[in-house]
């Protein structure tokens, strides 16, 4: 059973414009949430993070928006860039970190120019 | 600050044989998770080490098995191959202390396949 679900495994999305980016959990002991991005053959790169008693984080072009009574987080990229092309993973973290990071399955962004 | 290296990046081995991987956190880094990757399951954490010492576990079988050494490098062991272990493995470290040791920096993976 997921814990962390991304249910858009890509998404398409012109330059200049907004990507959305959306992850769902099922357990509200979650307490830290994370954005990662990944290309290929390498490492996920930290992008941002927001941690339980925040609804917003920004960071430049990258916001994300956590909605705890939905149990849902978000990541905004405004405005879209070539090199924003990559894999882009939600994880969370409880506390302890006995699961380590937990992360969703991850959507494949694709900025056309 | 250089950042997590891992060796070797790519490594072939055949079903039944061991394999050790090693990795270097970002240097003043104190904890090293270890995490798998495959098509199928995706990022799955394999356990973490934090001076010398496992404190955390994922769901993987005791052929799975790490150390992390005073330097606080670490490796990490798989013992008789099976072909479902053909994955990118992935090291990454934190700091420690307050909400940043939240924030995990990975190594760029060994790629391992299993023949």
């Amino acid at each position: 059973d997921q814990q962390v679900k991304q249910n858009s495994p890509s998404l398409s999305v012109q330059e200049g414009r907004i990507s959305i980016l959306n992850c769902d959990y099922t357990n509200s002991m979650f307490d830290y949430f994370l954005w990662y991005k990944k290309y290929p053959a390498e490492g996920p790169t930290f992008l941002i993070s927001i941690s339980s008693i925040k609804d917003k984080n920004e960071d430049g072009r990258f916001t994300v928006f956590l909605n705890k009574s939905a149990k849902h987080l978000s990541l905004h990229i405004v405005p879209s860039q070539p090199g924003d092309s990559a894999v882009y993973f939600c994880a969370v973290y409880s506390g302890g970190g006995a699961d380590g990071l937990t992360f969703g399955k991850g959507t494949h962004l694709i900025i056309q120019p | 600050k250089a950042g997590v290296t891992q060796t070797p990046r790519y490594l072939i081995k055949t079903r039944g044989q061991q394999v050790t991987l090693s990795c270097s956190p970002i240097s003043g880094h104190r904890s090293v998770s270890w995490y798998q990757q495959t098509p199928g399951q995706g990022l799955q954490f394999l356990f973490e080490y934090f001076s010398e010492t496992q404190r955390n576990k994922g769901n993987f079988p005791g052929r799975f098995s790490g150390r992390q050494f005073s330097n606080s490098r670490s490796e990490m062991n798989v013992s008789t191959l099976e072909l479902g272990d053909s994955a990118l493995y992935l090291c990454a470290s934190s700091a420690t202390g307050g909400l940043s040791s939240y924030e995990q920096y990975f190594g760029p993976g060994t790629r391992l396949t299993v023949t």
